[in-house]
């Protein structure tokens, strides 16, 4: 079966930073993708790794190893309208396109 | 470019009744996938559509759910006969290829009374 973890809530203070860690077991892969989610709306996408490594998008980064089935999403300066949940999600070689979502990681700014 | 369509926002349906979710995808987008996401729960995949084409429905039960992406006109995923285990968001999702970004609708929220 395909599994995806990663913590159900965090809380983290204005201005500071926060890493999000997602660890995976999967048949097979082929690239992992975060997405915020704000309440009651859309997923959208923030980053995308397919190789080994950090890729830095402003005060978004994300890292991928892929022998450990891991990745994280660092948010630097936290904003409170960072305060969202942020999901972990990942390809599968040979699929068709679809992503297998973790549970995502309810994330809690405070002045 | 207006982006992912879907309507209705909400929607409530007794037991045993039809519900019909629909999807407009983004401008020049013609693949669209189908998600369910339960109460604390994470997305979970249902439907993989190309124009007039079912490619991948293997997260669908096989009862009571339907998709179509016809030639014209939005993505409707059907559910038949709704009991009270169906409630939760449906999202869309549309690409431009097979494989590439996802961008999500904003949903559909089923309530079964």
């Amino acid at each position: 079966g395909q599994n995806i973890d990663q913590p159900t809530e965090m809380t983290a203070t204005e201005g500071a930073i926060v890493q999000i860690n997602c660890t995976y077991q999967t048949s097979g892969f082929n690239g992992l993708f975060w997405y915020q989610q704000h309440a009651g709306e859309a997923p959208t996408f923030l980053s995308y790794n397919v190789l080994d490594g950090l890729e830095e998008k402003g005060r978004f980064s994300s890292f991928l190893s892929r022998s450990k089935g891991y990745s994280y999403l660092l948010l630097k300066e936290l904003q409170m309208k960072d305060s969202a949940s942020y999901l972990c999600a990942v390809r599968l070689r040979g699929s068709q396109g679809n992503l297998i979502f973790g549970k995502g990681t309810k994330l809690s700014v405070k002045p | 470019n207006a982006g992912v369509m879907q309507n209705p926002r909400h929607l409530v349906r007794r037991r045993g009744q039809e519900a019909r979710l629909r999807c407009s995808p983004m401008k020049g987008h013609s693949h669209v996938y189908w998600y369910r996401q339960l109460p604390e729960e994470g997305l979970k995949f249902m439907v993989y559509l190309q124009k007039e084409n079912i490619i991948d429905e293997s997260g669908m039960p096989k009862e009571r759910f339907s998709a179509e992406f016809p030639k014209e006109g939005p993505s409707i995923l059907r559910i038949q006969q709704v009991v009270r285990g169906d409630s939760a968001a449906y999202f869309c999702a549309s690409s431009p290829s097979r494989g590439g970004e996802l961008f999500f609708g904003e949903g559909s929220r089923l309530t079964v009374l």
